[in-house]
Order: structure tokens, then C-alpha cells, then sequence
């Protein structure tokens, strides 16, 4: 089965501190992966995916993830968060048998002034 | 351009009443996706459908829950009966089909409170 995990359901950082949220998956074909931000009462919006090519993906609002598949994991960074990052945010894989995605539980992100 | 349009966007209902939810995709996107959540199980998805035609179910879960799309710019997601348990947040996505990545785009969702 596919599934992704995310290592803590909270993290807090300084505005301007480095933001990293982790993402391990698990899958038996080369993955489609995804993160996924949702903020106060919003739908979910599209930061960033790897389907192929280059393992360091760009996102919008200056996030990037770098796929490894050594380490099966699509961690996601910012080198410096603003306030206006405090969000939840959601890794996402693309199950290939049901061709829909499988999401993480989800990283509440706090930013501290 | 339009993104995904859900309604209501709070419903507030009591046990064994009927409730009906309601999504417009966006144009020309001919994949639906229906997704419910809660604290407890995070984002879970429900049913999906290409083409107007429900293609997993499998996340429906029990009876009480239904889903149609009667055309390509609606589609309803309905609990009947609805119980405290139902109480959660759903979510239509949809996304185009044709060369299909993943990628979709979300309404707002639909806030739902069963007392």
C-alpha cells in the first residue's frame, strides 16, 4: 500500500528562523508527491509536487522539497518563514491504484514573532 | 476565474435529518473529488468521479452517504440519516483528467455539525 507519514503534528519557529517539515513515504513505483497548505478555514492549495526529473522541486511563497529516495522521504524548507506561513500543512501522495491522492496528517505550522 | 464553488458553507442539523452538500467544479475539469475532515482521521477521501461517472467509492462510509454528479458542473454529496459522527469538514476537489498528475484544486469546503 501507499501511504505517507509526517513527523510532528506541530512545529513552531521564529519568523525568520528555517522551516522544515518532514515527509516520509512509502511506495512500490516511483512516487508522485505533494505538499499541500491549508489555511484558517480555506480549502487545501498546491505548493509544490514531484512527479519526475529534478529532485529539488520550487514552490510558490518561497518553499522548496527535495525528493530523496534514498531516504524515502520529501521533506519541505523555507530558509526563512514569515508570519504569514503559519498554516497546516499537508504532504500528499498520488495512490497509483486508485489514481486519487493519499494524504499525510497534516503539520500545523506556528510562527512566533 | 471561478475556483470551486461549495455549498453551504455551514450547516447545522440535528440527528436523522436529511443533508444535502453541493459542488460546482471548474470548467472543463472532468475529475471530482469528494474529501472529508476531521481531527480524528485527518483528510479522507470519499468518492471520485470522471467524466460525471463515480469511479471509487470504496471511502463512502456506509450507506447513509450518497453522491451523484448529474452533469459535468454539479455534483451532491447527501447523508441521509445524519448522525453526530458525520460532523466534520468535506471538501470537493476537482482537476483535469486528461494527463492527470494529481493535482487538485479545492473549494472551501462545507462545515458540517450534526448535534
Amino acid at each position: 500500500a501507499q501511504s505517507v507519514t509526517q513527523l510532528g503534528s506541530h512545529v513552531s519557529v521564529s519568523e525568520g528562523a528555517l522551516v522544515l517539515l518532514r515527509c516520509n513515504y512509502s511506495s512500490s513505483v516511483p512516487p508522485y508527491l505533494f505538499w499541500y497548505v491549508q489555511y484558517p478555514n480555506q480549502g487545501l492549495q498546491l505548493l509544490l509536487k514531484y512527479t519526475t526529473g529534478a529532485t529539488l522541486v520550487k514552490g510558490i511563497n518561497g518553499f522548496e522539497a527535495e525528493f530523496k529516495k534514498s531516504e524515502t522521504s520529501f521533506h519541505l524548507t523555507k530558509p526563512s518563514a514569515h508570519m504569514s506561513d503559519a498554516a497546516e500543512y499537508f504532504c500528499a501522495l498520488l495512490d497509483t491504484g486508485r489514481r486519487a491522492l493519499t494524504f499525510g496528517s497534516g503539520t500545523r505550522l506556528q510562527v512566533q514573532p | 476565474d471561478a475556483g470551486v464553488i461549495q455549498s453551504p458553507r455551514h450547516e447545522v442539523t440535528e440527528m436523522g435529518q436529511e443533508v444535502t452538500l453541493r459542488c460546482k467544479p471548474i470548467s472543463g475539469h472532468n475529475s471530482l473529488f469528494w474529501y472529508r475532515q476531521t481531527m480524528m482521521r485527518g483528510l479522507e477521501l470519499l468518492i471520485y468521479f470522471n467524466n460525471n461517472v463515480p469511479i471509487d467509492d470504496s471511502g463512502m462510509p456506509e450507506d447513509r452517504f450518497s453522491a451523484k454528479m448529474p452533469n459535468a458542473s454539479f455534483s451532491t454529496l447527501k447523508i441521509q440519516p445524519s448522525e453526530p459522527r458525520d460532523s466534520a469538514v468535506y471538501f470537493c476537489a476537482s482537476s483535469p483528467m486528461t494527463g492527470y498528475t494529481g493535482e487538485l484544486f479545492f473549494g472551501e469546503g462545507s462545515r458540517l455539525t450534526v448535534l
